[in-house]
């Protein structure tokens, strides 16, 4: 199974500040036959399920804003947002579907400062 | 657009079953691969398994901790997804969540809390 590690596991940024979360896979997750990266961010708040926010890493999803990004290739991804709003707080998972069993990380705190 | 409405959760003592429906509506459920993932409460996701699309031969593929106790199955006529769960454990408390999967991405529906108590 591909373990997907992510840090920190909480973090707290000051409102308009950056912040920057890392994901590992314990494996490659990119296709090569599309180089695409199989590692979708989602974020979620209590009681909600979670939503979509990037895909293919670097996708963002449809009325998602544009201060959120995801990057990086392989094993190692970032998801960045770039001007932390309140309405941001809430825990974000990374996310492979490149081989079964699908595999989450265990999630990312994020604060206000 | 996308909608999937999960249904079906509810208490249930260990060693007993239970079923979990998905109704689908702005796409062809056939089409897609369709995935349960759950939630523990105060937890993080788990995948729970898959049912393949239709031109896929709609095989199901499951993860360690369920296989030979869950079964994915969908009712074409319908637009529905299921998830028949027997032989429930304590651990499978969780909300349950159905996600359709395509183009490389995934939409999820609201999910169903399963608890496993006696």
């Amino acid at each position: 199974d591909i373990v997907m590690t992510q840090s920190p596991d909480s973090l707290a940024v000051s409102l308009g500040e950056r912040a920057t979360i890392h994901c590992k896979s314990s494996q490659s997750v990119l296709y090569s036959s599309n180089n695409n990266n199989y590692v979708a961010w989602y974020q979620q708040k209590p009681g909600q399920p979670p939503k979509l926010l990037i895909y293919w890493v670097s996708a963002r999803e449809s009325g998602v804003p544009d201060r959120f990004s995801g990057s990086g290739s392989g094993t190692d991804f970032t998801l960045t947002i770039s001007s932390l709003q309140a309405e941001d707080v809430a825990v974000y998972y990374c996310h492979q579907y490149y081989s079964r069993p699908y595999t989450f990380g265990q999630g990312t705190k994020l604060e206000i400062k | 657009e996308v909608q999937l409405v999960e249904s079906g959760g509810g208490l249930v003592k260990p060693g007993g079953s239970l079923r979990l429906t998905c109704a689908a509506s702005g796409f062809t459920l056939s089409n897609a691969y369709m995935n349960w993932v759950r939630q523990a409460p105060g937890k993080g996701l788990e995948w729970v398994g898959l049912i393949k699309s239709k031109s896929d031969r709609g095989t199901t593929e499951y993860a360690a901790p369920v296989s030979g106790r869950f079964t994915i199955s969908r009712d074409d006529s319908k637009n529905t997804l299921y998830l028949q769960m027997d032989s429930l454990k304590t651990e499978d408390t969780a909300v349950y969540y159905c996600s359709a999967y395509g183009s490389g991405r995934f939409d999820w529906g609201q999910g169903t809390l399963v608890t496993v108590s006696s």
